[in-house]
């Protein structure tokens, strides 16, 4: 079966870290460009971030630079956010997505066909003291 | 604020048809392809329509999509109350480097 289940969800104190594992299961996870993308509760969606199949391109929404980091293991068939200096603000559901649409050639990145075709059910991190 | 502007929220009749409006620049939606999430309560988001009017398979012909400028619509015909959800419009924005959502519009089936 074709699915993404994400982990590593839970309490954390403002300030404090967390990471966040995707486990990628029938496809062939080598293949695509990935996502994490998140809900604050009653709220809409907001990206967060997007990850090159190779891993060597990566994409950051502003409110999480310098303190998220996204990363893969294709060997794993797994994807990664690390996620400190939490803030309130960072509480949400977490889902991870398979990303299409970016291309690459020449060292330059074109994702004007993005979209996310395949989510995740959410892993809830809650912020608070 | 998001970058993209969808009505709160819309409604009709079962059987009838609405149309979901996505606004956004020539940064994002005017030089850019739109997809579209159907997001049932408590679930997650589910891809609808991507490269501005195509269905993955399984996705039924009464949704469809458009685009025209800095705008796109999301159509859903023959309306049932199982369309209820929130529907999100995407795309990538080219001057911030981001993927880039609307709010949201909550669909109402009287």
């Amino acid at each position: 079966e074709v699915q993404l289940v994400e982990s590593g969800g839970g309490l954390v104190q403002p300030g404090g870290s967390l990471r966040l594992s995707c486990a990628a299961s029938g496809f062939t996870f080598s293949n695509y460009w990935m996502s994490w993308v998140r809900q604050a509760p009653g709220k809409g969606l907001e990206w967060v971030a997007n990850i090159k199949k190779d891993g060597s391109e990566k994409y950051y929404v502003d409110s999480v630079k310098g303190r998220f980091t996204i990363s893969r293991d294709n060997a794993q068939n797994s994807l990664y956010l690390q996620m400190n200096s939490l803030r309130a603000d960072d509480t949400a559901v977490y889902y991870c997505a398979r990303g299409e649409g970016g291309y690459c050639s020449g060292g330059s990145c074109y994702l004007g066909y993005w979209y996310f075709d395949l989510w995740g059910r959410g892993t809830l991190v809650t912020v608070s003291s | 604020q998001s970058v993209l502007t969808q009505p709160p929220s819309v409604s009709a009749a079962p059987g009838q048809k609405v149309t979901i409006s996505c606004s956004g620049s020539s940064s994002n939606i005017g030089n850019n392809y739109v997809s579209w999430y159907q997001q049932l309560p408590g679930t997650a988001p589910k891809l609808l329509i991507y490269d501005n009017n195509k269905r993955p398979s399984g996705i039924p012909d009464r949704f469809s999509g458009s685009k025209s400028g800095t705008s796109a619509t999301l159509g859903i015909t023959g309306l049932q109350t199982g369309d209820e959800a929130d529907y999100y419009c995407g795309t990538w924005d080219s001057s911030l480097s981001h993927v880039v959502f609307g709010g949201g519009t909550k669909l109402t089936v009287l």
